[in-house]
């Protein structure tokens, strides 16, 4: 069966620190992967999307960005973190662009 | 790009009540995800719809697909306290197709 890790489950860092975020999907290959952020407890927003290695969509401009090194591997970054990047980050993968998406646990990012 | 609305927002219940909540699109839309939010983690699919006028049951949940393909219901019978959480959904409708999510509704079931 597939599994989605993501971790760490909760951060706290000052502003203008770095940023790194990993999830990670076993059990299959070649998935869409995913960033959201959830603001809140509401809505998710798409920061970026991959559909295979190397290859990020960016959905909105921000102070985040994504790499995808390894088939499975989906990184969220940043060089210099603002307050208005705290809130929850969820990581998802599917199968095809717009199947049912599979969602890890979350990261809850607190910038002070 | 599509518009998506879930209402209510929020909903308070007594454990036993009935309860539906509704998601809406602005334009026609050829399937529907529903899926289920708990506190600090991240949300879980419920079901897929995508035949207009589609009826599917999941224990106490109903999940129906509009006949006009715009709009979908939960109804959730006797509600329980481990009913609680965000509900989502969620249609193809993004840029490249992606899905774009409703904000959804936050259900709380008092015991």
């Amino acid at each position: 069966s597939q599994t989605i890790h993501q971790w760490p489950a909760t951060l706290v860092q000052p502003v203008g620190s770095p940023l790194s975020l990993e999830c990670t999907v076993e059990g299959t290959s070649n998935p869409n992967l995913y960033w959201y952020r959830q603001a809140a407890g509401r809505g998710l927003q798409l920061l970026f999307y991959s559909v295979g290695i190397g290859q990020i969509s960016s959905e909105v401009p921000q102070n985040l960005s994504a790499s995808r090194p390894q088939d499975r591997q989906f990184i969220l970054s940043s060089k210099k973190l603002l307050l208005s990047d705290s809130g929850f980050y969820l990581c998802a993968w599917s199968r095809d662009i717009n199947q049912p998406q599979h969602f890890g646990d979350g990261t809850r990012l607190s910038i002070l | 790009t599509q518009l998506l609305e879930q209402s209510p927002q929020f909903l308070s219940i007594q454990e036993g009540e009935n309860l539906t909540v509704y998601c809406n699109s602005s334009s026609v839309f050829s399937s529907l995800q529903w899926y289920r939010q708990e506190p600090g983690e991240g949300p879980v699919l419920l079901v897929t719809v995508v035949t207009g006028g589609e009826v599917k049951k999941l224990k106490r949940l109903t999940f129906q697909f509009g006949d006009a393909r715009k709009d979908s219901s939960l109804h959730i019978t006797a509600a329980q306290p481990g009913d609680t959480g965000l509900y989502l959904c969620a249609l193809e409708g993004g840029s490249q197709g992606n899905l774009i999510f409703g904000k959804g509704t936050k259900l709380s079931v008092k015991p």
